[in-house]
């Protein structure tokens, strides 16, 4: 059974700092992995899709990384800004055939002026 | 291009009561899967949809089901409604290719089961 985990719970950072979210999953046959942002009581939204043949996405400021074997990604964000305090979740995706995804708890990241 | 709708955004019911929310996809997207997002357990999948069948089905009771329509759009049922159904329900759609690829979420609908 898929368990992703990732750590920490919270963090808290002033701004301009790059910092790095750890996103670790227990069974390596996964087909992608998915970082997502959730601002408060809103919907998700899509940061970087890896899929399992790739081993980093990139985009803006945002930087993706996958490690099958070790089962980890990371995510990491350059330069922090306040606009970007949200919950950050990643997401195993198993199988090519379905949709369901396996959500880690989240990481909640403050960024202080 | 229209995101991934969901309607209503909020809704107050009564335990016991049913429910039904809607999701209409992005256009041209096949698949829609549900998830029920909650303080405790995180998010956790319900099911998914494609092309009008259910390809895919999370651990929840059987008062929870699902349908979809040709158009992809996509309800939820939840019936005899307890208290600890109160929560974000999000539904996401996936692009038409055979294999799943980039999922898209809706804004949600906060249900409080009072």
């Amino acid at each position: 059974k898929q368990e992703v985990t990732q750590i920490p719970a919270a963090l808290s950072v002033p701004e301009g700092e790059n910092l790095v979210l750890n996103c670790s999953f227990t069974d390596s046959a996964i087909y992608n992995l998915q970082w997502f942002r959730q601002d408060p009581g809103k919907g998700l939204t899509s940061l970087l899709l890896i899929q399992s043949s790739q081993r980093e996405q990139t985009s803006g400021r945002l930087n993706a990384s996958l490690d099958k074997s070790s089962g980890r990604s990371t995510l990491y964000i350059a330069a922090s800004q306040p606009g970007d305090s949200a919950t950050y979740l990643c997401a195993v995706g198993s199988s090519g055939n379905t949709g369901k995804l396996i959500f880690g708890q989240g990481t909640t990241l403050q960024v202080k002026p | 291009k229209a995101g991934v709708t969901q309607t209503p955004r909020y809704l107050i019911k009564t335990r016991g009561q049913q429910v039904t929310l809607s999701c209409s996809p992005i256009s041209g997207h096949r698949s829609v899967s549900w998830y029920q997002q909650t303080p405790g357990q995180g998010l956790q999948f319900l099911f998914e949809y494609f092309s009008e069948t259910q390809r895919n089905k999370g651990n929840f009771p059987g008062r929870f089901s699902g349908r979809q329509f040709s158009n992809s759009r996509s309800e939820m049922n939840v019936s005899t409604l307890e208290l600890g159904d109160s929560a974000l329900y999000l539904c996401a759609s996936s692009p038409p290719q055979g294999s799943f690829t980039e999922a898209f979420f809706g804004q949600g609908t906060r249900l409080t089961v009072v």
